[in-house]
């Protein structure tokens, strides 16, 4: 069975920084995808940013980046010059080809002014 | 612009009553997912279903029961209900799989308290 694992149960960061978070995966599948999803206090999921496993080429979007490294099943999130509207959980997601979806436990993360 | 609506929001049952959580969403998406948050964990998948008439078992199914008799509307029923069901319930769908590059909307949750 497929595990996600974020081993930062809570993170900081100042308003205007950059910060990262971590997330590794096992797997036996070679096709996959995985996901960024924002948990703001109003509860509803917003998705972040997907990575399709056979893409090498790290997904971007606006202030938010992945580093997919495949071989070490790790896929951690980036964002650069965060904002308040930053504060959330963040959940790291993996799906296999038999739409098997897995969460990892998730991130508190803390934008401070 | 209604999206995903979860119904209730809020609900506190006895042990062994039975409850129905309703979803439903207007924009025509075949898929569609109900999920469980229990406290500082990530979702786990109860049940999804890829289009009316056809669901299948996620995760966590045991305890539940799902029926798709329309596009729209995707039930998740709790027959005996049991301290270890209290959680937040989501409910989402896609207009395609999971593995799209088109996010799956999720509804706001219900909150379950099994007392």
């Amino acid at each position: 069975a497929q595990t996600v694992t974020q081993s930062q149960p809570e993170m900081s960061v100042q308003e205007a920084e950059t910060v990262t978070l971590s997330c590794t995966y096992d797997t036996s599948e070679n096709n996959y995808y995985l996901f960024w999803y924002k948990q703001p206090p109003s509860r509803q999921m917003i998705l972040v940013i997907r990575q399709e496993a056979y893409k090498q080429q790290n997904a971007t979007e606006n202030r938010f980046s992945v580093n997919f490294q495949k071989a070490a099943k790790s896929f951690s999130l980036k964002i650069s010059d965060s904002q308040l509207g930053d504060t959330a959980m963040y959940f790291c997601a993996f799906i296999s080809p038999a739409n098997d979806m897995r969460f990892g436990a998730g991130t508190r993360l803390t934008v401070k002014p | 612009n209604a999206g995903v609506t979860q119904t209730p929001k809020f609900r506190i049952l006895k042990i062994g009553q039975s409850m129905t959580l309703q979803c439903t969403q207007d924009m025509n998406h075949n898929y569609m997912y109900w999920y469980r948050q229990d406290p500082g964990m990530g979702l786990k998948l109860i049940y999804y279903s890829v289009g009316a008439g056809i669901t299948d078992k996620g995760e966590v199914p045991n305890g539940y029961n799902v029926s798709r008799s329309t596009t729209e509307d995707f039930p998740l029923r709790l027959e005996l209900a049991a301290p270890s069901q209290t959680s937040v319930y989501f409910c989402a769908s896609s207009p395609v799989g999971q593995k799209s590059n088109q996010p799956q909307h999720f509804g706001d949750g219900t909150r379950l308290s099994i007392l």
